[in-house]
């Protein structure tokens, strides 16, 4: 077990440039969530997985945000025209659930954005 | 009002002694509870999990569940300072999971 793995750690781009970050989860995991996280704030929700489908997206989410899970293994999550208010710690993060069960939430090292 | 409440502190104990974190949540149908705590510039560590009424005791931590009350705790026996972050308190719905703001705790040596 390796745990939930994202890369990169740090991503620093001008205003205006796309981003993308990856996330490998555990591997036995079925769900991925994406969370952001600015300082003194408690991990906001984005998005989650179960396998390859994404069953929910923060309302909050602009257009310009996207995730995909092609083959329910890894993730990625896109920021288009970037701007200043999206620098925060872009978090993922990973569990198991089954039925009435929801396993702990590991999370990822994170990818911190800076947009200059 | 928001999911999951948390008192941001500061909180400050002497080293050795008992630090007490608390956290309501506004959903009954809730179903799991979670303690992370998150050094500065890192992500949250997940250290303790609590899914029925009462306590739950691992090592120096102790996590209490009181569903009536939608109130969980986490004390922390014997600090260190090395036990310095903050704790995010989170919660499940079943499928989401939320998170309060974090309640920042200083041991001092």
């Amino acid at each position: 077990d390796t745990g939930v793995s994202q890369d990169p750690r740090h991503k620093i781009t001008k205003r205006g440039q796309n981003v993308t970050f990856r996330c490998d989860p555990i591997s036995e995991h079925n769900r991925l969530y994406w969370y952001r996280q600015t300082l003194g704030q408690g991990p906001e929700f984005l998005t989650y997985f179960q396998n390859e489908a994404q069953l929910e997206k923060s309302r909050l989410l602009s257009d310009r945000f996207s995730a995909e899970r092609p083959k329910g293994s890894f993730s990625t999550l896109e920021i288009q025209r970037t701007e200043q208010g999206d620098s925060a710690m872009y978090l993922c993060a990973s569990s198991f659930w089954r039925g009435a069960y929801t396993g702990e939430l590991f999370f990822g090292e994170g990818s911190r954005l800076t947009v200059l | 009002q928001k999911e999951v409440e948390q008192n941001s502190g500061p909180l400050s104990v002497p080293e050795g002694a008992i630090a007490s974190l608390n956290c309501t949540y506004s959903d009954r149908g809730s179903q799991s509870f979670f303690w992370y705590r998150q050094y500065s510039g890192k992500s949250p560590e997940l250290i303790m999990s609590i899914y029925s009424n009462g306590d739950k005791e691992d090592g120096r931590f102790t996590a209490q569940l009181n569903k009536a009350s939608q109130y969980v705790s986490l004390l922390i026996r014997d600090s260190q300072p090395s036990d310095s972050a903050t704790y995010l308190c989170a919660v499940n719905t079943g499928n989401q999971f939320y998170f309060g703001t974090g309640t920042s705790l200083t041991v001092i040596p």
